[in-house]
């Protein structure tokens, strides 16, 4: 059965402090690692899709890596506007569903 | 539509009612999925439909939830006999093809069952 498990639950930052939210997943085979974006009362907004180990993706301060076991959200020099729950969740090669893990609830303080 | 809508945005019922949460996903997505996200919780798969079929419904709790597409087009989840454990909000995600592509979510539905 496929895992994802993230971390830090909450994060708390200033703005401007550089940090990374981690993933880890155990999956028979990776379909795609994928990383949302949830601001409270709304619905998931799509990110990231990572494919193999050792790709990397970039949008504005967001930076997504992955590896074998794990993949990391490094956030440079963060602004309030940040200030969201990330998501992340994979994609298995025998379905289409996604399993989610619980999030880290990002706090950037001005 | 640009993306996935989802109705109502609220709805509150009573325990033991029916109820029925509607999707339109972005038009020309094949692909639809149900899930469930619990107060502070992440989200749970429910069903996934490729056009008008559901090749996967493993996620249903119980035989109360069931749920159809028509059209290849909006999708409608029905919860009958609701019981207070059934809160939570429900989103609908479409998807272009299916397999490795991103899926795009709605606003969600909002549930409280009294």
């Amino acid at each position: 059965e496929d895992q994802v498990t993230q971390s830090p639950e909450a994060l708390r930052l200033q703005e401007g402090e550089s940090s990374s939210l981690n993933c880890s997943y155990t999956v028979s085979g990776l379909r795609g690692l994928f990383w949302y974006r949830q601001d409270p009362g709304k619905g998931p907004e799509f990110l990231f899709t990572l494919y193999s180990a050792g790709e990397e993706k970039e949008k504005e301060r967001l930076k997504a890596t992955l590896t074998k076991k794990e993949s990391f959200l490094h956030i440079t020099a963060p602004k309030p506007e940040d200030s969201a729950t990330y998501l992340c969740a994979v994609g298995e090669t025998s379905g289409s569903r996604l399993t989610f893990g619980e999030g880290t609830q990002l706090t950037v303080n001005p | 539509g640009a993306g996935v809508s989802q109705s109502p945005s609220n709805k509150v019922t009573e325990k033991g009612k029916d109820v029925e949460l509607r999707c339109d996903p972005i038009s020309g997505h094949t692909a639809l999925y149900w899930y469930r996200q619990r107060l502070g919780q992440g989200l749970e798969f429910l069903i996934y439909f490729q056009g008008n079929s559901a090749p996967d419904k493993s996620g249903l709790p119980s035989d109360r939830f069931s749920a159809e597409r028509t059209g290849e087009s909006v999708s409608t989840l029905t919860i009958q006999r609701t019981q207070q454990e059934d809160s939570a909000v429900y989103l609908c995600a479409s998807q272009a093809g299916g397999g490795g592509n991103e899926q795009f979510f709605g606003p969600g539905t909002r549930l409280t069952v009294l």
